[in-house]
């Protein structure tokens, strides 16, 4: 069992859409939690950076965190094409340590 | 800033030669971290250093590759000699504590 799972997908939803976009992770020692985009033939882009458990938010982007079920989301509100893209999420235990990867959902917004 | 800087951005060249990737690391960033990324594998870690010095590189995937930091400011990601599997994009990211990790646009790598 991967340390990190991600649904791969792809998830398509129309325009306008709120999406949300999850991982599940098997490790509690896991206390730092980002969420990055990456569009074709670009590299990763970090969206959210999150420490322990709760919610933030950034524009139409909330990160939500919920240690107690391992388990962190996404959500997009007033999705837009534009939004199409791949998301990965990433953790790790502590500011030193490597970051652990989702496999990634590829999510695809239809106008 | 201008971010995370890598050179080349493609890279064609053929099985058995040296291949060279360079990085430059946003400035105040402590931690860089050298990425491989394919289809079939996703996303990998291959080595990362913490104020110039190599601190895990288990991801490496044999001798035929290696990674240097010389100073602050700058890395190498060398692979000698190239094989068609090594054919990938690599990137290459750079963070300091309490931040996540900015990738570069990494080089797209095809060995024939």
């Amino acid at each position: 069992q991967k340390e990190v799972e991600q649904d791969p997908g792809p998830l398509s939803v129309p325009e306008g859409a709120i999406v949300s976009l999850n991982c599940t992770y098997s490790n509690s020692a896991f206390q730092y939690f980002m969420w990055y985009r990456q569009y074709s033939r670009k590299g990763p882009e970090l969206l959210m950076y999150t420490y322990s458990s709760g919610n933030k938010e950034d524009g139409r982007f909330t990160a939500q965190v919920d240690k107690s079920s391992k388990y962190i989301s996404l959500f997009i509100r007033d999705s837009q094409p534009s939004d199409s893209a791949t998301y990965l999420c990433a953790m790790k235990k502590d500011s030193n340590y490597q970051l652990i990867w989702g496999a990634g959902t590829k999510l695809i917004i239809k106008p | 800033d201008a971010g995370v800087i890598q050179s080349p951005r493609h890279e064609v060249t053929e099985m058995g030669q040296e291949v060279t990737l360079r990085c430059k690391p946003i400035s105040g960033h402590d931690y860089l971290f050298w990425y491989r990324q394919t289809m079939m594998r996703g996303l990998e870690l291959l080595i990362y250093f913490n104020n110039n010095v190599p601190i895990d590189d288990s991801g490496m995937p044999e001798d035929r590759f290696s990674a240097k930091m010389p100073n602050a400011s700058f890395s190498t990601l060398k692979i000698q000699p190239s094989e068609p599997r090594d054919s990938a994009v690599y990137f290459c990211a750079s963070s300091r504590p309490g931040t996540g990790e900015i990738f570069g646009p990494g080089t797209r790598l095809t060995v024939l």
